[in-house]
């Protein structure tokens, strides 16, 4: 059974990068055809597709983030990666991280989340 | 970007109802719709993949159907474990989008 779990500050100033980790269990991020995803969750809002990424390096943003975003792989620690630089108020918000499954895309495997509040 | 409409945002029904959910694309996205399920403090669960295809290990009282562009979830028989809220998503073409989703209340 695959795992995820993320992991990283619960705090982030303003302006600072918003740096988080994603730990796979259970299975290995260099599994072919899985591409490895983040999303958020603004408070009391819906669900928002931040970008994936495949263990080869090949990733695919939001244009919406995309000036600010990177998402990196480390196959050695089995472990995806996010960071959004400049941040503000409006990145504040839960961070999934989840396993795009191999049929049609979907999300099939959740990490719990993590909420990142940015703050002074 | 593709935009997802589900319908309605909220409703309210009993332990035993069918419920159905609906979900617009605004483009044609073949059959690439999943639905999830999150339950409050909990991260999406994928109930549906493919428009029609259940997940393994969920019941079969969900079901998923299309319709071109109008994708439908049904939940036949209504059970107390299946208040939460529900969304649609794509992933016909990135930006991946979901849809703003519904949530079913208790009568």
């Amino acid at each position: 059974q695959v795992q995820l779990q993320e992991s990283g500050p619960g705090l982030v100033k303003p302006s600072q990068i918003l740096s988080l980790t994603c730990t796979v269990s259970g299975g290995s991020i260099t599994s072919g055809a899985y591409y490895w995803s983040w999303i958020r969750q603004h408070p009391g809002k819906g669900l928002e597709w931040i970008g994936y990424i495949h263990y080869s390096g090949n990733t695919y943003y939001n244009p919406s983030l995309k000036s600010r975003l990177t998402i990196s792989v480390d196959s050695s620690k089995n472990q995806f990666s996010l960071k959004l630089s400049s941040a503000t108020a409006a990145d504040t918000a839960v961070y999934y991280c989840a396993r795009v499954g191999d049929k049609e895309l979907e999300l099939d495997y959740w990490g719990q989340g993590t909420l990142v509040t940015v703050s002074s | 970007d593709i935009q997802m409409t589900q319908s309605p945002s909220s409703l309210s029904a009993s332990v035993g109802d069918r419920v159905t959910i609906t979900c617009r694309a605004s483009q044609t996205i073949s059959s690439f719709l999943n639905w999830y399920q999150q339950k409050p403090g909990q991260a999406p669960k994928l109930l549906i993949y493919a428009a029609s295809s259940l997940q393994s290990g969920v019941p079969s009282r969900f079901s998923g159907s299309e319709s071109g562009t109008d994708f439908t979830l049904t939940i036949r028989s209504l059970q107390p474990e299946d208040f939460a809220t529900y969304y649609c998503q794509q992933s016909y073409r990135t930006p991946l989008t979901f849809g703003g989703g519904t949530k079913v209340e208790i009568k």
